[in-house]
């Protein structure tokens, strides 16, 4: 049975920083692509970054980079998302989902449950 | 903003076809995947590629495409289909970057 399962969200303060981490079972993890997709109050669905199997492709949204970075341990079947600088406009429920590449569409197939970002003073 | 645009809201009453339409210029070099969202849940992956469904969606799901527009019909629609619908694709600012379309409320009355 796939597993993905979310951690690490919470409140925090404007310019603070916060560590997403994300397990996954069930999966020959290392093979996949990995994401972070974030889906803010009542709005709909924003790619954040992706991490390619070996962690060689590395990619980021415009409104996250420089400041949030992806990486994952395939040796313990996780991925991380370390957020610095946190502003307002990132309060969203954070999902962890592996993608493949497969005639000629990014396939997001496994998705957890999410984790809630809160930031605020 | 998103580089893919959905209508907001459709409806359908039950046991009809409603098509669900995606549009973008990526679309003209890469197929979407389609993904259903109810409330409170993850998204699920219903349809990828050029008309692929995953193990264990209905076949009332099916894709197509046409130049810059993607769709996605459902074909005898069931009150359990009533969620958000988004499509992605690849950014026209940056081909290696996702983007999803702006999402699709549907109604089964």
């Amino acid at each position: 049975e796939v597993q993905v399962m979310e951690s690490g969200g919470g409140l925090v303060k404007p310019g603070g920083s916060l560590r997403l981490s994300c397990a996954a079972s069930g999966f020959t993890f290392y093979t996949y692509t990995m994401n972070w997709v974030r889906q803010a109050p009542g709005k709909g669905l924003e790619w954040v970054s992706s991490i390619s199997s070996t962690s060689n492709y590395i990619y980021y949204a415009d409104s996250v980079k420089g400041r949030f970075t992806i990486s994952r341990d395939n040796a313990k079947n996780s991925l991380f998302l370390h957020m610095n600088s946190l502003r307002a406009e990132d309060t969203a429920v954070y999902y962890c989902a592996s993608s493949r590449y497969y005639d000629s569409s990014d396939n997001f197939d496994y998705w957890g449950q999410g984790t809630l970002v809160t930031v605020s003073s | 903003s998103s580089d893919l645009t959905q209508d907001p809201a459709v409806s359908v009453a039950l046991g009809q076809t409603v098509r669900i339409t995606c549009q973008g210029d990526s679309l003209r070099n890469f197929y979407t995947s389609w993904y259903q969202q109810k409330p409170g849940q993850a998204p699920l992956l219903v349809i990828y590629g050029q008309n692929n469904r995953p193990s264990g969606i209905p076949d009332r799901f099916s894709g197509s495409a046409s130049g810059n527009t993607a769709s996605l019909t459902i074909t005898g629609a069931q009150a359990e289909d009533e969620a958000d619908y988004y499509c992605n694709s690849r950014d026209t600012s940056g081909i290696h970057l996702v983007v999803f379309g702006t999402g699709t409320k549907v109604t089964v009355l």
